[in-house]
């Protein structure tokens, strides 16, 4: 099963940009990687996705090396807003099918500080 | 608001008793997964389905049971509960069928069992 590693828990202030970096080995070659938000009591959200090298949108960045070990999302200019569990989530071969499991891991909390 | 809904929003069992889960997902949405989320942790892959079939699963024993059905709802039935069955129970529905594409969460069932 495909596994993933996180930072438990990073800091920041208002206004920095913010980078959290996953490891995940055995990812299906063939899946995306994606990023959710959780806050407390609530479902996880949808953030960012991709497959390969950088995805943008308005509100992030995903950088992913081309071996696709790892993943970085990048939060420009983060607010008290942006405090929450944020994981990423990939997919593994399982015995050689196309049928995936998931694995989301323990995720990394983010706090922002005034 | 993700569209996807789930019922009920809290339940109390007791151990060895029988639990059905629902959940409607948003029109169209073909594949729905089930999650599994401790205190504290990240969600579980439970399993995943794709227009009323098994798409993947996790490491979760057989009492860990699930149904799709044409109309976008689908159920996560648990047998025998045991304690450590108490978590947060999620779906999420996605319009595709790669495993990793896009999901829409629900707000979870809350289950606690005694």
């Amino acid at each position: 099963l495909a596994k993933t590693t996180q930072p438990i828990s990073m800091d920041s202030y208002e206004g920095q940009e913010v980078n959290i970096t996953c490891s995940h080995n055995n990812i299906a070659t063939n899946d995306y990687i994606t990023w959710y938000q959780q806050f407390p009591s609530q479902g996880p959200r949808f953030i960012i996705q991709g497959y390969k090298t950088k995805v943008t949108n308005e509100v992030a960045s995903l950088f992913i090396p081309a071996d696709r070990k790892s993943s970085t999302l990048s939060l420009p200019r983060v607010s008290l807003s942006d405090t929450a569990v944020y994981y990423c989530l990939v997919g593994d071969n399982y015995r050689g099918s196309t049928l995936g499991r998931l694995y989301f891991g323990r995720g990394t909390q983010l706090t922002v500080w005034p | 608001e993700t569209g996807v809904t789930q019922s009920p929003t809290h339940l109390i069992k007791t151990r060895g008793q029988q639990v059905t889960l629902r959940c409607s997902s948003q029109s169209g949405h073909n594949t729905v997964s089930w999650y599994q989320q401790a205190l504290g942790q990240g969600p579980q892959f439970i399993f995943q389905y794709y227009r009323e079939e098994e798409n993947g699963r996790g490491n979760f024993p057989p009492r860990f049971s699930g149904l799709q059905f044409p109309n976008y709802s689908s159920e996560l039935n648990v047998n025998a509960l045991e304690l450590d069955d108490s978590a947060l129970y999620l779906c999420a529905s996605s319009p595709s069928r790669t495993s990793t594409d896009t999901q829409y969460f629900g707000p979870g069932t809350r289950l606690t069992v005694l």
